[in-house]
């Protein structure tokens, strides 16, 4: 089955800095990527994603690159702010017609130092 | 924005007991998910659901667990003998019809916290 590793498991960075979390998957079936920040005690909340026809998809101060041939993907936050302080989980998955079970990564604990 | 929405926040059970956790889902999805979160842990896919059958199921969804949509709007999950080991959040999610090109995005709930004394 799928595996995914994800890497660093904290972060620190100064405010306005960038930083970059990034995941490999093992299932080359896989074609969904999202990425989910999840603060203390709370529900885990979709920030972006990626499907495997697309290489990079940016939103704002977020962006996520996707190598498919190597099986990695990675988020970008640029201009880092104390609130993007979480932890943030890659996941991957295969779409089909029943549905689509998500994999995650282990998290990153992203600190941002203002 | 319509969210899920999941009862009871917490729940705290005797080893043994029955439990239901329920959810209900966004109105026009046709997917439903369930994830569990051991505290400090990553997400883990438990079963997904779709057309008033399982459609998939994790090494962790056994004969303990089982899921129903006893309604049109409710997404139940049932542990039947609660062991000391199911404690951990357990997340419900659900994803929007095919077709419409986000098939695949997953929202998630708040969250039930299960206690198992």
């Amino acid at each position: 089955g799928e595996n995914v590793e994800q890497h660093p498991s904290t972060l620190s960075v100064q405010e306005g800095d960038s930083a970059v979390i990034k995941c490999t998957y093992s299932d080359s079936a896989s074609n969904y990527f999202p990425w989910y920040k999840q603060e203390l005690g709370k529900r885990p909340q979709l920030i972006i994603d990626i499907r495997s026809n697309v290489g990079e998809k940016k939103d704002q101060r977020i962006a996520v690159t996707l190598n498919k041939t190597a099986k990695h993907f990675s988020l970008h936050i640029t201009e880092t702010q104390p609130e993007d302080s979480a932890v943030y989980f890659c996941a991957a998955g295969e779409s089909w017609e029943y549905g689509n079970k998500l994999v995650f990564g282990a998290g990153t604990i992203l600190r941002v130092k203002s | 924005e319509p969210e899920v929405t999941q009862t009871p926040s917490h729940q705290v059970t005797q080893m043994g007991q029955e439990v239901i956790l329920r959810c209900v889902p966004i109105s026009n999805h046709l997917y439903f998910y369930w994830y569990r979160q051991i505290l400090g842990q990553k997400v883990e896919f438990l079963v997904s659901f779709y057309n008033n059958e399982i459609s998939e199921k994790s090494e962790i969804f056994d004969d303990q667990f089982s899921v129903e949509r006893p309604d049109g709007s409710n997404f139940t999950l049932k542990i039947r003998s609660t062991k000391l080991e199911d404690s951990a959040m357990y997340f419900c999610a659900s994803s929007s019809p095919p077709g419409g090109g986000t098939q695949e995005t997953q929202y998630f709930g708040p969250g039930t916290r299960l206690l198992v004394l």
